[in-house]
């Protein structure tokens, strides 16, 4: 069964510095999220992407933070300047032309030292 | 706006009990999708089931179940029989199909501890 992946499954940087969380989505899905998740809360949007560009973002979503698709598989999301809030599980999501569910992948657990 | 309520942080039942997890939503949209998601301790997202707006029959699938009541704006899921494997974090969430993103709003989540 196709699945979204995400790599890597852990990070830890230290504050300021730059990090690349990886996605490859589902291969036949068009629409791309990623969300976020602090330690204990719920899961927050951070950004959609469809047709090579962000279609929707949340007020988290700053000129700290940027989405790519380089290539025809990848989606990336870059924090630039990382700071200690940013700590957190980033899922990667995506979803199918027909039908609204996402499809998560396992997750990136970013900590910043 | 949007918003999600899930009003139970944590439930606590042994093996075999019955347990219903409630959610409670707002949308000024007439037109929407309704989600559950399954967070195991190993922390992925794991989709259970989606509903939309105009399908309020209630919905079956082995030891799952989810009422959906317009009226009172619910989307509410039993798990029959629990099992320890059930333990897990739940979460209900809304998408906006008019909206084009149809980005998830989630819920807080409820905890579920099955003890055996």
């Amino acid at each position: 069964e196709p699945e979204v992946t995400q790599t890597p499954s852990h990070q830890v940087t230290q504050m300021g510095q730059e990090v690349i969380l990886r996605c490859v989505p589902i291969s036949n899905h068009l629409y791309f999220y990623w969300y976020r998740q602090i330690l204990g809360q719920k899961v927050e949007f951070l950004v959609s992407f469809y047709n090579n560009e962000i279609s929707e973002k949340s007020e988290i979503f700053d000129d700290q933070f940027s989405v790519e698709r380089p290539d025809g598989s990848n989606f990336t999301l870059k924090i630039r300047s990382t700071k200690l809030e940013d700590s957190a599980m980033y899922f990667c999501a995506s979803r199918g032309q027909v039908g609204y569910e996402q499809y998560f992948g396992p997750g990136t657990r970013l900590t910043v030292t | 706006a949007q918003k999600v309520t899930q009003a139970q942080t944590e439930i606590s039942v042994v093996e075999k009990e019955d347990v219903t997890l409630d959610c409670v939503y707002e949308t000024r949209d007439t037109t929407y999708y309704l989600f559950w998601y399954k967070q195991p301790p190993s922390g992925e997202l794991v989709f259970l089931i989606r509903r939309n707006s105009f399908d309020e029959q209630n919905e079956i699938s082995g030891r799952y179940s989810w009422n959906f009541q317009k009226s009172t704006s619910s989307f509410n899921f039993t798990i029959t029989a629990s099992q320890v494997v059930d333990s897990a974090v739940y979460f209900c969430a809304l998408s906006e199909v008019l909206r084009a993103t149809n980005k998830l709003i989630f819920g807080t989540g409820t905890l579920l501890a099955v003890q055996p």
